[in-house]
């Protein structure tokens, strides 16, 4: 069984539509994250969730919404696609304490056209 | 401003031989550094780590090396394997908080 699964694979879609991407994960964590791989293969935060918080990078635009329905779902919404939103996105979690490392989904790859 | 940075884009290896993978910091706070490593079309891997007050980690053909008072940490692959080929990536926290990464190092290892 796949730990963190993310659903789309693979997702092209024209600029200005509203999409989502689901991600769950079984590992019983309780934390999850949504990082954005750009162009340039950098791995950047955009959120990170728990039941108790949730924490922004400040450099999101607000265009991007985490939605949690539960523990082991993190899904990203996306609102008014641009073309600069085109990337890689990767969902993982973690039991959130220290030293914990993450485990992360196989990725979305976003294509806004 | 990118806190950890990987400054080799590509690195290629005879199999056999050692392969080495940079990372540098800047936050003096991180106190855990990871090392991940991404086949295509998969998402990232751990692959080893290590805390802040150690100054090496070995794990079978892997060793993470650290130097506090550099900023940097290595990651030793002896001896490598042409499976080894992927993207390396150098990570850092501090306490329970975000990961932040580097840009990723591409292994190629030619048999």
């Amino acid at each position: 069984d796949t730990a963190v699964s993310q659903t789309p694979k693979y997702l092209v879609t024209q600029m200005g539509n509203d999409k989502s991407i689901k991600c769950e994960q079984n590992l019983g964590h309780d934390t999850m994250y949504w990082y954005k791989q750009d162009s340039k293969k950098f791995l950047k935060i955009m959120f990170s969730y728990n039941n108790k918080e949730l924490i922004i990078n400040e450099t999101v635009p607000n265009r991007f919404s985490p939605k949690s329905p539960d523990k082991a779902h993190l899904n990203l919404h996306i609102n008014s696609l641009e073309l600069g939103d085109s990337a890689v996105y990767f969902c993982a979690s973690s039991q959130r304490t220290p030293n914990y490392g993450y485990t992360f989904g196989s990725g979305t790859r976003l294509t806004v056209v | 401003d990118q806190q950890v940075k990987q400054n080799s884009p590509s690195l290629s290896v005879q199999e056999g031989r050692i392969s080495i993978l940079n990372c540098d910091y800047t936050n003096s706070m991180f106190d855990y550094f990871l090392w991940y490593k991404k086949y295509p079309a998969e998402g990232p891997t751990f692959l080893i780590s290590i805390s802040s007050i150690k100054d090496k980690n070995e794990d079978g053909r892997f060793t993470v090396f650290l130097n506090k008072s550099a900023k940097h940490l290595s990651l030793h692959i002896v001896p490598s394997q042409p499976g080894d080929s992927a993207v390396y990536f150098c990570a850092a926290q501090t306490g329970a908080n975000n990961l932040f990464f580097g840009t990723g190092t591409r292994l190629t290892v030619i048999p």
